[in-house]
């Protein structure tokens, strides 16, 4: 069964503190990685994309991490900022089907930066 | 703004009422999705429209009813609702080519209250 599985399941860190959200999957076949940011009663917004042969991909003071072997990914916030505070979700890409991938969907890390 | 509009941004209907989402995008996209965000759950996948064709309906109910007139629109039609189906509805939209999708990107959002 295609899943993907996100920990921790919330998380509070202190305004400039790092942190790093973790990803484990079982899609196969695999097309790619997603991560995305998304704050409350907003739609979620892409912070980075890999594809089965990137092992790493920043956006700004995001890093994303990605082991296609293990079949794990992570996502990496350095020098955490109070805007930081929302849901992250790691998204995969599996089969082609009518046309379009089709994606699997976390549930989610619920983070919240605190001053 | 992410170049998908979606509106209203709120919306509290009556089980008896009958309602409609509506999605706008202005990316060139030749796809359109609906996804429903439950509290606390991944993102469903409702429908997809690819080339203006519906190529997905994931068991979704009856009393729910998308309808896209062109590749820059999607509603989705609502009547005699059930309390459970109050979520955040999610339009979406992408490129589809060369057997994967591109530009993958969310709308807003509309907060569905069903009292």
């Amino acid at each position: 069964k295609n899943q993907v599985e996100q920990s921790p399941q919330s998380l509070i860190i202190l305004e400039g503190k790092n942190c790093t959200l973790q990803c484990n999957y079982t899609v196969s076949p695999f097309s790619n990685l997603r991560w995305y940011k998304q704050d409350t009663g907003r739609g979620p917004v892409s912070l980075t994309i890999m594809t089965f042969s990137e092992n790493t991909k920043s956006n700004g003071r995001y890093t994303a991490t990605l082991d296609a072997d293990t079949k794990q990914s992570s996502l990496h916030i350095t020098a955490s900022q109070l805007s930081d505070s929302a849901s992250y979700i790691c998204v995969v890409s599996g089969t082609v089907s009518g046309g379009y991938n089709k994606l699997i969907f976390g549930a989610g890390t619920r983070l919240a930066v605190h001053p | 703004e992410t170049g998908v509009t979606q509106t209203p941004r709120h919306l509290v209907m009556g089980m008896t009422n009958k309602k409609s989402l509506k999605c706008e995008q202005h990316l060139g996209h030749n796809a359109m999705y609906w996804y429903k965000q439950s509290a606390k759950k991944p993102l469903e996948l409702m429908f997809v429209y690819s080339l203006e064709e519906r190529v997905e309906n994931n068991s979704v109910p009856s009393r729910f009813s998308p309808e896209c007139p062109n590749s820059s629109h999607l509603f989705l039609h609502l009547h005699t609702l059930q309390p459970e189906d109050s979520a955040l509805y999610l339009c979406a939209s992408s490129q589809v080519s060369g057997g994967g999708d591109y530009g993958y990107t969310f709308g807003s959002g509309t907060r569905l209250t069903v009292v």
